[in-house]
């Protein structure tokens, strides 16, 4: 079955500064890939996500890109704020694999006034 | 956009009861729901799959008749905890999707649920 491996588990930023997370997935047969943020206490909320036919997709302050030669996909978060502070994953679906989602291991990022 | 309605937001529970969880879909037809259950400072794990008036499919190691799902409607799907232990003690999120003609309109999650069984 699908692995998807998220690094780094924890990231602590300068408000202001960008963040960058990274995961790779081990099926080629993947084709979709949407990041979640997870608030403490409440339920992931989806904030950006990219499908294979595409290698880059940008939403303001937030950016994905995708390698799926390298298989591995990064979400970017631009000029960091305090309430961007939360864990964040990265997901991966299979196509075919009854639309089941595999997660990453998440990444709390803390941005610091 | 796509709400999914998760309740309870928080249960406790004596061990050996039995907890019901609701998921609704408010304003579109989720064709599968997904449960998962995540420990604290860890990923979500998929529990089981279910779609609309099917038995639900569950994942390695998920106990079917411990935890009990129903997705009688498009737009309800219910997760029962039986004979619960202090080791089912977590957090359980719902996840709905719904599928077009040849397209997916991806995931939207509940707000979760904190069991704690004493």
């Amino acid at each position: 079955g699908e692995n998807v491996e998220q690094h780094p588990s924890t990231l602590s930023v300068q408000e202001g500064d960008s963040a960058v997370i990274k995961c790779t997935y081990s099926d080629s047969a993947s084709n979709y890939f949407p990041w979640y943020k997870q608030e403490l206490g409440k339920g992931p909320q989806l904030i950006i996500d990219i499908r294979s036919n595409v290698g880059e997709k940008k939403d303001q302050r937030i950016a994905v890109t995708l390698n799926k030669t390298a298989k591995h996909f990064s979400l970017h978060i631009t000029e960091t704020q305090p309430e961007d502070s939360a864990v964040y994953f990265c997901a991966a679906r299979i196509t075919g694999g009854g639309n089941k989602l595999t997660f990453g291991t998440g990444t709390q990022l803390k941005v610091e006034l | 956009g796509a709400v999914v309605s998760q309740h309870p937001s928080w249960v406790i529970c004596k061990s050996g009861t039995s907890v019901k969880i609701e998921c609704r879909s408010l304003d579109f037809q989720a064709t599968t729901m997904f449960w998962y259950r995540q420990f604290p400072k860890q990923s979500l794990m998929l529990m089981a799959t279910s779609n609309e008036g099917s038995k639900a499919t569950y994942e390695q190691g998920v106990e079917k008749d411990k935890f009990l799902i129903n997705h009688a409607s498009l737009t309800l799907s219910t997760l029962t905890v039986t004979s619960a232990h202090p080791e089912d003690s977590s957090f359980y999120i719902c996840s709905a999707s719904r599928q077009g003609t040849g397209r997916n309109y991806g995931y939207t999650f509940g707000s979760g649920t904190r069991l704690t069984v004493v």
